[in-house]
């Protein structure tokens, strides 16, 4: 049950893409089609970003992209704006647990 | 309006134990699988436990089983966990989240915890 690997932080100008990596194992992000990415701003709950590694919530622009090759899967933020400097966290299904990702901290510079 | 609310929360000493509630409005609880997860400070988030939605089956992070148990009452609409012999490593924020399955294409798919309550802090401590 380890976690998944992320990088520490990812940054980007205002109008800019940031891509965010995240690598399990075959038990956990390369055995099932099930990567969640979760939003997280200072001293706020967690907010589902992206589930089925690439389908969006209701409501979540279309700025948020994901996607999967083997164990890693990846968050892509396109058109940075100020509101997306927060951190982020991948997710994966993994038969009756869940385990998260390390997080990322992204900053708008 | 979907809402988690967590309860519970203080300061214990290390041995101790503490219950902690979460209660859900807004969305049928008994159909859903429910999570605790919990945030150390200036950690990531880890997955603690859930349990289906009739309280059937029960799953826990390696760290914390023989000493949580997740629990809940579909007639209350509340989500429980209860944390005995509590250690420091164990101070963290402690998330309630709906943890949504749904149906599509004749299966059940994944979509991921889409209900998260405003979190509830424990702090074990002499």
């Amino acid at each position: 049950q380890s976690a998944l690997t992320q990088p520490p932080s990812a940054s980007g100008s205002p109008g800019q893409s940031v891509t965010i990596s995240c690598t399990g194992t075959s038990s956990d992000v390369g055995g099932y089609n099930y990567v969640s990415w979760y939003q997280q701003h200072p001293g706020k709950a967690p907010k589902l970003m992206i589930y089925e590694v690439s389908k969006r919530p209701s409501g979540v622009p279309d700025r948020f992209s994901g996607s999967k090759s083997g164990n890693t899967a990846s968050l892509t933020v396109s058109g940075l704006q100020a509101e997306d400097e927060a951190d982020y966290y991948c997710s994966s299904y993994a038969g009756s647990n869940r385990i998260f990702g390390t997080g990322t901290k992204v900053t708008v510079l | 309006e979907v809402q988690l609310v967590e309860s519970g929360g203080g300061l214990v000493q290390p041995g101790g134990s503490q219950r902690l509630s979460c209660a859900a409005s807004g969305f049928t609880f008994s159909n859903y699988l429910m999570s605790w997860v919990r945030q150390a400070p200036g950690k990531g988030l880890e997955w603690v436990a859930n349990i289906k939605q009739d309280g059937s089956e029960k799953y826990y992070v390696d760290s914390v089983k023989g000493r949580f148990t997740i629990s809940r009452d579909n007639a209350k609409n509340s989500l429980y966990l209860q944390m005995n012999s509590l250690r420091v490593e164990d101070t963290a924020v402690y998330y309630c989240a709906r943890d949504r399955w749904y149906y599509y294409d004749n299966s059940w798919r994944y979509y991921g915890m889409d209900v998260w309550g405003q979190g509830t802090t424990v702090t074990v401590s002499s």
